[in-house]
């Protein structure tokens, strides 16, 4: 597709459940940003990926929070047991380097919501 | 640790009026601004972004911003503000080099009326 692309787009889940969280970036695209924001909050940065490989994973909160990216390409962004603060709307962004004479591109975002 | 801040959590502006969104950004050096518009149902989207040079930046839209390092400000601004303009803007800061780790401000929701 054209543009980051985000499945699924919302997702209900238990409290103590397992979510994958899908994200598809702009071909061709090295970088790769996950974000989380909280309603009435700006996006919080969760970890960036280079290829294959997190270059930066300060931000996730805990042990519960893992990214993968095996082929350099599609990530998903895993939550074991999840709490109901987890509930947010997670972003996933691409840039074609991870250098400022690019743009990142924001994906629309997974609605979670943790009950 | 870099932060931004954006005092205004809301403003209402009137169609064809002009407008200054403030943003305040604390970081060591000089940093990398952006600031980005989120409508409803859209993603987030760069209206523009400075790393060096010329303080004063266009974007995309008609929006300007203009970095003031001994105010520590990167505010936006547009001339003339159309009913479409209204959505959520969001200041962030980055670690010069780019996009590996950047700081969002809270946001500013922006109200256009007729």
């Amino acid at each position: 597709g054209a543009g980051v692309s985000q499945t699924p787009s919302n997702k209900v889940t238990e409290k103590g459940k397992y979510v994958e969280l899908r994200c598809d970036p702009i071909s061709g695209h090295t970088a790769l940003y996950w974000y989380r924001q909280s309603l009435g909050q700006g996006p919080e940065f969760l970890i960036y990926f280079q290829g294959t490989g997190a270059a930066d994973d300060s931000g996730l909160p805990n042990d519960r929070f893992f990214a993968v990216r095996p082929e350099g390409s599609v990530s998903t962004l895993k939550i074991q047991r999840t709490e109901r603060g987890d509930s947010a709307v997670y972003l996933c962004a691409s840039s074609l380097t991870p250098t400022g004479d690019t743009e990142a591109f924001f994906g629309q975002g997974t609605r979670l919501t943790v009950v | 640790a870099q932060s931004v801040t954006q005092p205004d959590i809301h403003i209402t502006v009137s169609e064809g009026a002009s407008l200054e969104l403030r943003c305040n950004y604390s970081y060591g050096a000089t940093p990398y601004l952006f600031w980005y518009v989120q409508s409803p149902g859209q993603g987030l989207q760069l209206l523009l972004k400075y790393f060096s040079g010329d303080t004063l930046v266009q974007g995309i839209k008609g929006f300007e911003a203009e970095f003031k390092r001994s105010q520590s400000s990167f505010n936006l601004r547009k001339p003339s503000v159309h009913w479409s303009d209204a959505a959520e803007y969001f200041c962030a800061v980055g670690a010069p080099g780019g996009y590996q780790k950047v700081t969002f401000g809270t946001g500013t929701k922006l109200q256009v009326i007729p």
